[in-house]
């Protein structure tokens, strides 16, 4: 099975940095995703890593080192509208490609 | 762009009733899927279909739930004869092939079974 561990919540000020922890205990692995999902809405598709090491996208970074199944997402010079839930994600190896979520953690932006 | 996009994005149900929820997925998307958040919960896988068949499901996804493809445009999740707990946000989903990655999600549509 897949066990996924992220922080339930997290806040930071505009303008800083912020660093999203996500750990996880899978029985297989194919992929760590990053979903950034307001409120009320649907996941929309942040960033993937397979490999370990750092994927960068902008304002958005995310790490994967899978010896010790962890990951992070890092945002840079938070905006207000990055507050929302961050959802990581793991893919195992099967047929249907399937996405299993953990928790969410939802970001608070304050000015 | 092209999206995913589901009708109807609310519905009300009464209990043991059954519901249908609709999906349009993306034109050239090959896989298939359903998910679901219950209510300040995590969002819960529950099938995927390929090729016309389901090729995973979980748990969840019980003699109470179908999936259908009817028309090759539509992509339906059935609820036979729903539950209080049936309650939640239900997700579509597509990937175009394996060899990609971002899985696309529609608005979804809003259970409320009463």
């Amino acid at each position: 099975g897949q066990n996924i561990d992220q922080p339930t919540e997290m806040t930071a000020t505009e303008g800083a940095i912020v660093q999203i922890n996500c750990t996880y205990q899978t029985s297989g692995f194919n992929g760590l995703f990053w979903y950034q999902q307001h409120a009320g809405e649907a996941p929309t598709f942040l960033s993937y890593n397979v490999l370990d090491g750092l994927e960068e996208k902008g304002r958005f970074s995310s790490f994967l080192s899978r010896s010790k199944g962890y990951s992070y997402l890092l945002l840079k010079e938070l905006q207000m509208k990055d507050s929302a839930s961050y959802l990581c994600a793991v893919r195992g190896h099967n047929a249907g490609n399937m996405l299993t979520f953990g928790g969410g953690t939802r970001l608070m932006v304050k000015p | 762009e092209p999206e995913v996009t589901q009708t109807p994005s609310h519905q009300v149900t009464q209990m043991g009733q059954e519901v249908i929820l609709r999906c349009v997925p993306i034109s050239n998307h090959l896989y298939f899927y359903w998910y679901r958040q219950i209510l300040g919960q995590k969002v819960e896988f529950l099938v995927s279909f390929y090729n016309n068949e389901i090729s995973e499901k979980s748990e969840i996804f019980d003699d109470q739930f179908s999936v259908e493809r009817p028309d090759g445009s539509n992509f339906t999740l059935k609820i036979r004869s729903t539950k209080l707990e049936d309650s939640a946000m239900y997700f579509c989903a597509t990937l175009k092939t394996r060899l990609y990655n971002e899985q696309f999600f529609g608005p979804g549509t809003r259970l409320t079974v009463l």
